[in-house]
């Protein structure tokens, strides 16, 4: 049973470029959400999803799309990267939402330069 | 905005002893519930211990515990007979809705042979 699995662990991307951070579990969770953690900052709620369908802004969704078009993936895709957006990015599920127990994935290392 | 507070930012224990990580947070709402997250130096967030608002008792798991003071807003980790494997980052998290999740800054707790 793999969990939360994030692809890639590091990626290194120039100001302007796009990606999308890859996030899939295997559990089930209707309940999806993407995380950022910064140095001395505990992580924040960039987008989460309640469902195949339906996703919603956090505290931070600035310069950040999702979509959700199954149970199984929650892709976050940063359209035109700049440095601010460097950090280590955290992709959770979990049963019923926030309130529940989530499940983490190892998190994505992105560095822009 | 609810906030979470974690005023230590660095802790330290010897092996086998008893270790107490604060947090305070800020809230309006009656009915929530508050986690804490160890972050081990594999990256990966995995939740310790939960407690709902509503309930008087305080959660345990194993070695960890919590001290729940609702009219505080505290809310407290100890761990006991402390584990060279305690060694970690230490979040605390409060969410009421399945909006919102917000996390305190971190401590950084060492566990000493």
């Amino acid at each position: 049973n793999a969990g939360v699995t994030q692809t890639p662990k590091f990626q290194v991307l120039k100001t302007g470029q796009s990606m999308t951070l890859q996030c899939a579990q295997d559990m089930n969770h209707e309940y999806m959400s993407w995380y950022r953690q910064d140095p001395g900052m505990g992580l924040r709620l960039i987008h989460y999803s309640v469902g195949a369908g339906i996703t919603d802004q956090g505290e931070v969704p600035n310069g950040y799309n999702v979509s959700r078009s199954t149970t199984e993936d929650f892709p976050l895709r940063l359209l035109s990267a700049a440095p601010s957006q460097t950090s280590v990015y955290f992709c959770a599920s979990s049963n019923m939402g926030l309130n529940q127990p989530q499940h983490f994935g190892d998190g994505t290392r992105l560095s822009i330069l | 905005a609810q906030t979470v507070t974690q005023s230590q930012p660095e802790m330290s224990v010897q092996e086998a002893e008893t270790v107490t990580l604060s947090c305070t947070y800020d809230t309006s709402e009656s009915d929530y519930y508050l986690f804490w997250y160890k972050q081990p130096p594999s990256r990966q967030m995995i939740l310790v211990i939960r407690q709902e608002a509503y309930k008087q008792q305080n959660a345990t798991e194993n070695r960890f515990s919590v001290n729940f003071q609702k009219a505080a807003k505290s809310f407290s980790l100890k761990i006991s007979d402390s584990q060279l494997g305690d060694a970690a980052m230490y979040f605390c998290a409060y969410t009421y809705n399945n909006n919102d999740m917000r996390f305190g800054a971190g401590t950084r707790l060492t566990v000493k042979p």
